[in-house]
């Protein structure tokens, strides 16, 4: 089982400032990784697929990076939307997909 | 306009058995896997399992085989989960998801709103 580890567990801060997210893989997954965003009482929305493609609708402000093992999920300028969880998910073993524990992303 | 609509929650005692379901809307059902993906309170998410409604082939994560059951019918573009024998521990808000193809695998690309399972005696 590939294990994904995210860190921190929560970040604090401020509208307007940039938020970084990591994600780690216990073994390479390409660049099989997506990002999702779940507010509370909402399902997960898809953010970022192949590490670095936004899907349909999402602002410019998330990009996503890295490959292998190592991932970055970037906020650029945070708006009062964006607070939020924050999970990655590899889908390079697709006999079982995988999620983070989560990041809280909160106001500061 | 791509929907994924669930059933409504359910309350069940445990070892009782239960079926959900999982209704796609505005695109060729046959043609995406639907994954069900598990939320305990207050924690994180959990894939248990998908299944391609084109020929109900089913890939369960290992952690949850022989536990829960996956099917679907392509004739009324709709997916199951389903339990024999319920436990508290089930207790649960379950997420569908549409699968989208990448490169090497597939992700979530449009999810259900949840369906809330609370098993209790």
């Amino acid at each position: 089982e590939i294990v994904m580890m995210q860190s921190p567990a929560t970040l604090s801060v401020s509208p307007g400032e940039r938020a970084t997210l990591s994600c780690r893989a216990s073994h390479s997954v390409s660049s099989n990784l997506a990002w999702y965003q779940q507010k509370p009482g909402q399902p997960p929305r898809l953010l970022i697929y192949g590490a670095s493609t936004r899907a349909t609708g999402i602002p410019a402000r998330f990009s996503g990076s890295g490959s292998g093992t190592e991932f970055t999920l970037t906020i650029s300028s945070l708006q009062s939307e964006d607070f939020a969880v924050y999970y990655c998910q590899q889908y390079n073993n697709w006999l079982m997909y995988t999620f983070g524990q989560g990041t809280k992303l909160e106001i500061k | 306009e791509v929907q994924l609509v669930q059933s409504g929650a359910e309350v069940a005692k445990p070892g009782e058995s239960l079926k959900i379901s999982c209704k796609g809307y505005g695109y060729s059902f046959t043609s995406h896997w639907i994954g069900w993906v598990r939320q305990m309170p207050g924690k994180g998410l959990e894939w248990m399992g998908s299944i391609s409604p084109g020929d109900s082939h089913t890939r369960y994560s290992p952690s949850l085989q022989g536990q829960v059951t996956i099917s679907a019918d392509k004739s009324i573009s709709t997916a199951y989960l389903q339990w024999s024998s319920l436990r508290a521990s089930d207790t649960a808000i379950y997420y569908c998801a549409r699968q989208e193809r990448d490169r090497d695998g597939y992700y979530f690309d449009y999810w259900g709103q949840g369906t809330l399972v609370t098993v209790s005696s």
